[in-house]
């Protein structure tokens, strides 16, 4: 139990383009879910949180503008580039939980690259 | 402010024992995680402390002390497949992670 999946699992795109990145939780329903992004050889930089049905809260120096992040339904949450540059390029993870539960479940991860 | 602190990498050998240490500083505590990570990878869950002591989980154990600010997990009987980075994540009074930076560990035959 607890699967959370993302897609897509890597993409490329041009300069100025946006993308979007699915994060769903299979078999529960994740009241607050994380976006994180991870540079090579770093550890993992929280960008946001979301709960669903409110804004995002977005971790200091993250532009929310940029990082769109939508947080429909219980199951669902979407983080979108907008006008991605090649130094947006990094593996996004994100990852649910349940409540006030302790552990949060991750994701794949995705691999984005900006050309 | 929030703090971890944890070895950037470490080397052992295969069969031995690895004690990798983690320091916290937290707003709050409701505990403290330990994740492993291989590379192009998500983490991966393998232990939860939020009581002094020790928990054992087959070959990998976690250590807790709260008044220091600390813990360790302790791997035995290292496989190849052990060589990946170990992050550990304290969790606050707002439930939110901090994580470390991680640690790389290196598994030589």
């Amino acid at each position: 139990g607890a699967v959370v999946s993302q897609h897509p699992s890597w993409v490329i795109c041009k300069s100025g383009t946006s993308v979007k990145i699915e994060c769903r939780s299979l078999d529960f329903q994740a009241t607050t879910m994380f976006w994180y992004r991870q540079f090579p050889k770093q550890s993992l930089m929280l960008m946001a949180t979301s709960n669903e049905g409110s804004k995002a809260t977005y971790e200091q120096g993250v532009e929310k503008d940029k990082f769109l992040i939508n947080h429909a339904s219980l199951t669902l949450s979407t983080l979108t580039v907008t006008s991605a540059h090649p130094e947006d390029s990094s593996f996004y993870i994100c990852s649910a939980r349940i409540d006030r539960d302790y552990e949060q479940y991750f994701g794949p991860g995705t691999r984005l690259t900006v050309t | 402010g929030q703090n971890i602190d944890q070895p950037t990498e470490m080397t052992a050998t295969e069969g031995a024992i690895v004690q990798i240490n983690c320091t916290y500083q937290t707003s709050g505590f409701n505990g403290l995680f330990w994740y492993q990570q291989h590379a192009g990878e998500a983490p991966t869950f393998l232990s939860y402390n939020v009581l002094d002591g020790l928990e054992e989980k087959g070959r990998f154990s976690s250590f807790l002390s709260r008044s220091k600010g600390y813990s360790y997990l302790l791997l035995k009987e290292l496989q190849m497949k052990d060589s990946a980075s170990y992050l550990c994540a304290a969790m606050d009074s707002n439930y939110q992670l901090i994580w470390g930076a991680g640690t790389k560990l290196i598994i030589k035959p």
